[in-house]
């Protein structure tokens, strides 16, 4: 059974500072792995899309990669902004299902 | 740009009450899905449905039913109401199965 680890759970940094949350799975067999957003209170925001014979996808200041062999991804951020603070949650892809990892709530600090 | 809508933000309802939360996506996607969300349980795939008047069980289907009559909308149907269903509800939507999931901003429901 698959499942979806993301560390830390949570993460404050000062602002301007690059910085790297994880994400790990256990089972490499998957279609795709994506990164997602979340406001407080609100839906998820789509980030990224890293299909399984992909490595890397970069959209401004993230980028994220992915290692099926070890099980890992990782989203990094560059020069963070207190804008970008909310939870973040990777979700591994396989036919029709995701699972999620339950995220890593980031703080940046003005 | 796509766009899920959910029909409510927030519910309050009664224990046996018959619930129905609906989602509507408005890009023409084959795929919906119903998930919920608990603090230390992340999200969890309630039902999906990869066509009109097709369904698939997710992982926590019982206590729930889905239906889909039209390609654009996707309800989900707690056919009575408990307290254990107290949760964040969201719907999402993908043009094919292996892409991008569009997330609707979700329904907080309360089950007194």
């Amino acid at each position: 059974k698959q499942e979806v680890t993301q560390i830390p759970a949570a993460l404050s940094v000062p602002e301007g500072e690059n910085l790297v949350l994880n994400c790990s799975f256990t089972d490499s067999a998957i279609y795709n792995l994506q990164w997602f957003r979340q406001d407080p209170g609100k839906g998820l925001t789509s980030l990224l899309l890293i299909q399984s014979s992909q490595r890397e996808q970069t959209s401004g200041r993230l980028n994220a990669s992915l290692d099926k062999s070890s099980g890992r991804s990782t989203l990094y951020i560059a020069a963070s902004q207190p804008g970008d603070s909310a939870t973040y949650l990777c979700a591994v892809g396989r036919t029709y299902k995701y699972i999620f990892g339950t995220g890593t709530r980031l703080k940046v600090l003005a | 740009d796509v766009k899920v809508t959910q029909s409510s933000r927030y519910l309050v309802k009664r224990t046996g009450e018959k619930v129905f939360l609906e989602c509507v996506q408005d890009m023409d996607h084959e795929n919906m899905f119903w998930y919920r969300q608990d603090p230390g349980l992340g999200l969890r795939l309630i039902y999906f449905s990869y066509d009109v008047k097709m369904k698939e069980k997710g992982d926590i289907p019982e206590g729930y039913s889905v239906s889909r009559e039209k390609k654009e909308r996707f309800s989900l149907i707690l056919e009575s109401a408990s307290t254990n269903q107290t949760s964040m509800y969201l719907c999402a939507s993908s043009l094919v199965s292996q892409e991008t999931q569009y997330f609707g901003p979700g329904t907080r429901l309360l089950v007194l």
